[in-house]
């Protein structure tokens, strides 16, 4: 178990519809990123937080978004969803920048 | 960019082996991060690294900057080791990570 929390575990939608997803960081890491693992695509990082501001943008769609909140927990937001937006989302904390990086379990993300 | 090539790409070895996974990168990085993805999905951390070698267990990894490589080792392989390796280094600039394609190890009993 690495610390770091996300909810859910499972998400089966429709296309064209808006998700949330949430990751909760290890007790004291400042650091959050998401990532994007898919079939074609492979793992995929989106964006980064740290201490709640904006750090680092990967590979992210302008349909995604995320915000990292006081208490340090970040959500992920996915709008106009695709087919192709299918794929195993990660959160992963560090204690700061620039650091080893622990990850959450993963949500899987099915958009039908 | 940073790209990240890993060899090789499946492995199947018995148990008992010692195993080596490489991986080399195109542009000098700070650290890089060997990771370990089991079927169910979950991704383990397993070293962090920017010089020379670090041990855990009968888990090695080593680095060398000049020639922009790396290594990991298995020694004494064990079915329980069976799972994706996947090396990573920053993405340019930013922190997050660019990933290799992974090497899909398998150890037979």
């Amino acid at each position: 178990d690495s610390g770091v929390t996300q909810t859910p575990k499972h998400l089966i939608t429709a296309t064209g519809q808006r998700v949330t997803l949430r990751c909760s960081p290890r007790s004291g890491d400042l650091s959050v990123y998401w990532y994007q693992q898919s079939l074609d695509q492979g793992l995929q990082f989106l964006i980064q937080y740290y201490n709640g501001e904006e750090r680092a943008k990967g590979n992210i769609l302008e349909r995604f978004s995320a915000q990292q909140f006081p208490d340090l927990h970040s959500e992920l937001n996915l709008s106009s969803l695709e087919l192709g937006d299918s794929a195993l989302y990660f959160c992963a904390s560090s204690v700061g920048e620039r650091n080893e990086q622990f990850f959450g379990p993963g949500t899987r993300l099915t958009v039908l | 960019k940073n790209e990240v090539e890993q060899s090789p790409q499946n492995l199947t070895a018995q148990e008992g082996e010692f195993i080596t996974i490489n991986c080399s990168y195109s542009v000098g990085i700070s650290a890089l991060h060997w990771l370990q993805q089991h079927p169910g999905g979950g991704i383990v951390s397993l070293f962090m690294l920017s010089s020379g070698k670090k041990k855990h267990g009968r888990l090695i990894a080593t680095i060398n900057i000049q020639e922009k490589h790396s290594s990991l080792h298995i020694t004494a392989s064990h079915p329980r080791d069976s799972a994706v390796y996947i090396c990573a280094v920053p993405a340019g600039g930013a922190d997050g990570l660019t990933f290799g394609k992974g090497t899909h190890l398998i150890i037979q009993p």
